[in-house]
């Protein structure tokens, strides 16, 4: 069973700074990896996908890796503002196309 | 841009009373899912659909959950009766079939079984 872990559960930066959000999971045979962004209280939003082909995607300021062989994702967040502050959760789809969640990392950018 | 769309936004019930959660997903998206997710946790899946049919419910309590999509378009998620660990963001994702399979998550339903 696939088991996806994020690390840290909390992260507190001063605005401008770049970060990194891990995500690892015990399976390598993924068909494809997703972040997601969950502000307080609301649904999710995909920022990013990268297939299991794919090694990073990016969108404007942000920028996600894939290594399969290592089972290690990150999302790097680069000059961050306190509009970034939200959980970011990453999820594996594996051959069912379905999701199995990490439990988050909640990112504070502070003005 | 076409969105999940989900009724009721927020929900407060009785313990042992039944709650019903809708959800519409984008259009021509073959594939359903709905997630739990608690509080602090990451979502899970409870049943997937492909059109009308359930893929997998493996994750559904089922002497108390049910979830149908009978024209393959919108599905409800019923609780019946529910009971306070119930009390949960209960998420709806569509996809297409083919493609990246990216799921595409709406608002969800908060629940507070009280």
């Amino acid at each position: 069973k696939q088991e996806v872990t994020q690390i840290p559960a909390a992260l507190s930066v001063p605005e401008g700074e770049n970060l990194v959000l891990n995500c690892s999971f015990t399976d390598s045979a993924i068909y494809n990896l997703q972040w997601f962004r969950q502000d307080p209280g609301k649904g999710l939003t995909s920022l990013l996908l990268i297939q299991s082909s794919q090694r990073e995607q990016t969108s404007g300021r942000l920028n996600a890796s894939l290594d399969k062989s290592s089972g290690r994702s990150t999302l790097y967040i680069a000059a961050s503002q306190p509009g970034d502050s939200a959980t970011y959760l990453c999820a594996s789809s594996g051959s069912a196309r379905q999701l199995t969640f990490g439990s988050g990392t909640q990112l504070t950018v502070l003005p | 841009e076409a969105e999940v769309a989900q009724s009721p936004r927020y929900k407060i019930t009785e313990k042992s009373q039944a709650v019903a959660f809708w959800c519409d997903p984008i259009s021509g998206h073959a594939t359903l899912y709905w997630y739990r997710q608690i509080l602090g946790q990451g979502p899970e899946l409870l049943v997937q659909f492909q059109d009308e049919s359930v893929v997998d419910d493996s994750q559904l309590p089922k002497d108390r959950f049910s979830a149908e999509r009978l024209k393959g378009v919108d599905s409800t998620l019923k609780i019946q009766p529910a009971e306070l660990g119930d009390s949960a963001m209960y998420l709806c994702a569509s996809s297409p079939v083919g493609g990246s399979y990216e799921q595409y998550f709406g608002p969800g339903t908060r629940l507070t079984v009280t």
